[in-house]
């Protein structure tokens, strides 16, 4: 079964600090990624994905994600933190692409950037 | 384009009512798929809808029903409302069959009381 794990409940870092939101994952096959951040009362807004291809995947506002296949694990990161940036972040993934394979949330993790 | 959209936002509800929320999909997206949220569970699968046809189905009780029209809006029911339903209840679409990202709505928030 397929599952992912979001380590920290929070990230604490101070804006201008880089920031990094962990994530790893367990599937049977090829794994397909997703971030997703999600700010007070709005639903999930899509960050970036990774689904073959470069290791390194660069997003929406600045993130960007490092796929490490051996470590199975897919970090959230940006050079610099803004406090806008302070939100609910997920890691997802979809273990193939049946139309049986859902796609998991992990449990999320709470960024706080502070001034 | 316009995004997916959720109706209503916001909903009260006593033990024992049942509910139906909507959600309309992005223009040309025909996979449609519901999310409970809660502090305690987190995200949680609900059930996904294709080309009217449930496709995918969490682990939820049969209380939790749904359904998907031609035009690929979908409506979620739940029957029998227990003060544990209450979440914020998101919606996501996508394009073909979840592979891509989904596309979430701002969610209708439910209190059961």
């Amino acid at each position: 079964a397929q599952s992912v794990a979001q380590p920290e409940d929070q990230v604490n870092v101070a804006e201008g600090n880089p920031l990094t939101v962990k994530c790893t994952y367990s599937v049977s096959g090829n794994p397909y990624l997703f971030w997703y951040v999600q700010y007070p009362n709005r639903g999930l807004q899509f960050l970036l994905k990774y689904i073959t291809g470069d290791n390194l995947v660069k997003g929406s506002y600045g993130f960007e994600a490092e796929f490490n296949k051996s470590q199975t694990s897919f970090h959230l990161k940006k050079p610099s933190a803004l406090v806008s940036d302070s939100a609910l972040y997920f890691c997802a993934v979809r273990g193939g692409w049946s139309n049986t394979d859902k796609l998991i949330f992990g449990t999320g993790t709470r960024l706080q950037v502070f001034p | 384009k316009a995004g997916v959209t959720q109706t209503p936002r916001y909903l009260i509800k006593t033990r024992g009512q049942q509910v139906t929320l909507s959600c309309s999909p992005i223009s040309g997206h025909r996979s449609v798929s519901w999310y409970q949220q809660t502090p305690g569970q987190g995200l949680q699968f609900l059930f996904e809808y294709f080309s009217e046809t449930q496709r995918n189905k969490g682990n939820f009780p049969g209380r939790f029903s749904g359904r998907q029209f031609s035009n690929s809006r979908s409506e979620m029911n739940v029957s029998t409302l227990e003060l544990g339903d209450s979440a914020l209840y998101l919606c996501a679409s996508s394009g073909v069959t979840g592979v891509l990202e989904q596309f979430f709505g701002p969610g209708t928030r439910l209190t059961v009381l």
